[in-house]
């Protein structure tokens, strides 16, 4: 099944702790981007990378870092740097940058929380 | 900076009865999309609207831009306790590449 699959679907962090979420895809996306989700808000970019070894910052990226060494994969560290980690993170993918009809796919979330 | 707004934030309404969800947004923008998020999940691609005046329809849901206006709207007709959801407009602004931004979401409780 062609899919984008993140994990842990649930994560605790502790005080200095970074940890990394994971977000793979196999439906040979280009694009991948990563969100967060604060209760009853909607959804703000963090990072997203256009293609391998390259990425950009969105509008939240503080406290945050990516790699994208593989097509298939873009991890995101949420490192002790952000303040505020709690939070629905939500990873998607799209085919080809600035095609027309390039819808983003977005897989089921992995939940931080702090201890 | 391209700011989206949706409104109503929440939304109650009876079985059977119409309702419109509009998204405003502030720059120029021909490329619009709306998502379906059930509670506690991911989100769902419900319609790509790619020109002024498009009009997408499935079920009981349509969706209009008017890109004149930088408006879109999701008209709800007749609705069914199973569209209760969180729907999301997402804008994205010519020349980013597929950056989209939000809305803030609009909850739609159907009681019966």
């Amino acid at each position: 099944d062609g899919g984008i699959t993140q994990s842990p679907k649930y994560l605790f962090r502790k005080e200095g702790q970074n940890v990394t979420l994971s977000c793979e895809q196999n439906l040979n996306h280009d694009a991948m981007y990563w969100y967060r989700q604060d209760p009853g808000q909607g959804l703000r970019l963090i990072y997203y990378s256009q293609i391998v070894n390259d990425f950009q910052k969105g509008d939240i990226a503080e406290g945050y870092s990516v790699s994208r060494e593989k097509k298939e994969s873009f991890p995101l560290t949420v490192t002790s740097a952000q303040k505020n980690p709690t939070a629905f993170y939500l990873c998607a993918s799209s085919i080809i940058p600035g095609l027309a009809k390039n819808i983003q796919y977005f897989g089921a979330g992995t939940r931080l929380s702090v201890l | 900076e391209l700011k989206v707004e949706q409104n109503p934030l929440f939304l109650s309404m009876q079985e059977g009865k119409n309702y419109t969800i509009y998204c405003n947004y502030s720059t120029t923008s021909d490329r619009l999309y709306w998502y379906r998020q059930d509670p506690g999940k991911s989100l769902e691609s419900l319609f790509v609207l790619l020109s002024n005046g498009a009009v997408k329809q499935e079920g009981r849901l349509m969706a209009s831009l008017d890109t004149k206006a930088r408006l879109s709207t999701l008209h709800i007709t007749a609705a069914v306790h199973d569209l209760s959801a969180t729907y999301f407009c997402a804008v994205e602004s010519t020349g980013t590449a597929s950056k989209l931004t939000f809305g803030t979401g609009t909850r739609l409780q159907v009681t019966l």
